[in-house]
């Protein structure tokens, strides 16, 4: 069964701490991607990867960077939290028919 | 106006009763199209992808319709664990190109 892990289910961070989400995927897919899901605004595509050490960014990159060092992990990576990043963050995996398996999210609260 | 729009409900079905959803999109260019079923607090699982000659598993058929830019869910004798949020998600070609409807949410009654 497909699956990709999310290191955290529930972060707590203060405004200006650096904050590492982790992911991982069983699946061998190329594609990985990171988005957040606010109310009333859907699932926004922060930045994704299509391949070991590439990125690009989604719409709503400010503010983030993100890491792939190896096929199955991709990190995002908070520089400096602030209050407006409190959010429910998921990581995802596509295959070649551009389906996504999500991670069970982390919900991060910046105060 | 949005790129993919769908009515957020809710919709409020009994058991047993038969509920659709529409969903909108405003690029004509748009080539795949899938519903995502999300459940409270947990992350959204593909329901369906949505083929141009409409498709069928089970108690649910998406259809779409060109000419009107919209997909539509239909999902025939409801169960009480169908009660969810709905995600329309719309292509136009490639994942960074994936936009997500904001849901319509489902509540199945007893």
């Amino acid at each position: 069964d497909v699956k990709v892990t999310q290191s955290s289910r529930y972060l707590v961070k203060r405004t200006g701490e650096k904050v590492f989400l982790e992911c991982v995927q069983d699946m061998d897919h190329e594609n990985m991607f990171w988005y957040r899901q606010d109310p009333g605004l859907g699932l926004r595509l922060i930045y994704f990867s299509y391949d070991v050490k590439m990125k690009e960014k989604g719409d709503i990159p400010e503010g983030y960077s993100v890491s792939r060092e190896k096929k199955e992990r991709f990190s995002l990576i908070l520089e400096s939290a602030s209050t407006n990043q409190t959010s429910m963050y998921l990581c995802a995996s596509g295959d070649r028919l551009e389906k996504l398996f999500f991670g069970s999210g982390t919900q991060l609260s910046v105060l | 106006r949005k790129e993919v729009e769908q009515d957020p409900g809710p919709f409020n079905v009994p058991e047993g009763a038969t509920v659709a959803f529409n969903c909108t999109y405003s690029n004509s260019a748009s080539q795949s199209f899938f519903w995502y079923r999300q459940d409270c607090r947990k992350e959204p699982k593909l329901l369906m992808s949505v083929y141009s000659s409409g498709n069928e598993d089970g108690r649910f058929t998406a259809q779409l319709n060109r000419a009107s830019q919209y997909i539509s869910l239909l999902i025939r004798d409801s169960k009480l664990s169908d009660s969810a949020t709905y995600l329309c998600v719309v292509s136009l070609g490639g994942f960074q190109k994936l936009v997500f409807g904001t849901g319509t949410r489902l509540l199945v009654s007893p």
